[in-house]
């Protein structure tokens, strides 16, 4: 049973740059959500994605979009990215909004 | 807005010693609560989680937290650590008017053999 698969694992952009990171939820799983994990930190919701709709957003700017496709797949896009968009970004997936999240292995985005 | 503190950054202990970690959150209506550990190298997993019912939930690997509501407390135990516990551990609230996951900072700990 596949768990939550994120790629790529590493990317490395400059400023300026736009990036499309990808998620594939655990198997049986309809909700995605994204994280934002700068070094030394817990994790920062970005948003959450259910029924290819964006279901609620944190504190991000309008540079952070998603998708979700009909497979429950999705995609985090981070457009003219800045030095501080350097994070580790998480994917975590569960049957409904408030059920136990699981999550990938995460991207490292270096930003130059 | 909601948020999740957790008092210790940096936790070291010996092998066979008590394990209390400290996290309260700020919301003041109804909350799903959970502790996540990372280890080394690995993905985050679900160490525990409350809902409703009994306070004092227990989950894998001897861990157990319990559920305050009137300090908005979960507090994670283990009565004995062992090396494996050396990870990093979050803990984290849902509000479930908000449909939000909230982490908080996270506590590093390392176990001594």
């Amino acid at each position: 049973d596949a768990g939550v698969t994120q790629s790529p694992t590493h990317l490395i952009k400059t400023r300026g740059q736009q990036v499309t990171l990808r998620c594939s939820p655990k198997s049986g799983h309809d909700t995605v959500s994204w994280y934002q994990q700068a070094l030394g930190q817990g994790p920062q919701f970005i948003f959450q994605y259910y029924e290819e709709e964006e279901r609620q957003r944190g504190n991000f700017p309008d540079r952070f979009s998603g998708h979700q496709f009909p497979n429950y797949s999705s995609e985090l896009n981070v457009n003219a990215l800045l030095l501080g968009d350097s994070a580790l970004y998480l994917c975590a997936s569960s049957r409904t909004a408030n059920q136990p999240q699981h999550f990938g292995d995460g991207t490292r985005l270096s930003i130059l | 807005a909601q948020s999740v503190s957790q008092h210790n950054h940096h936790v070291i202990l010996s092998e066979a010693a008590s394990l209390e970690l400290g996290c309260n959150y700020s919301y003041g209506g109804t909350v799903n609560l959970f502790w996540y550990v990372q280890y080394p190298g690995q993905h985050l997993q679900l160490l525990l989680k409350y809902f409703s019912g009994d306070p004092l939930v227990k989950g894998i690997k001897g861990f157990e937290a319990e559920f305050i509501k009137s300090k908005f407390s979960f507090n994670l135990r283990k009565p004995s650590v062992q090396w494996s516990d050396t990870a990093e551990y979050f803990c984290a609230a849902y509000n479930n008017a908000g449909n939000m996951l909230t982490f908080g900072g996270g506590t590093r700990l390392m176990v001594k053999p």
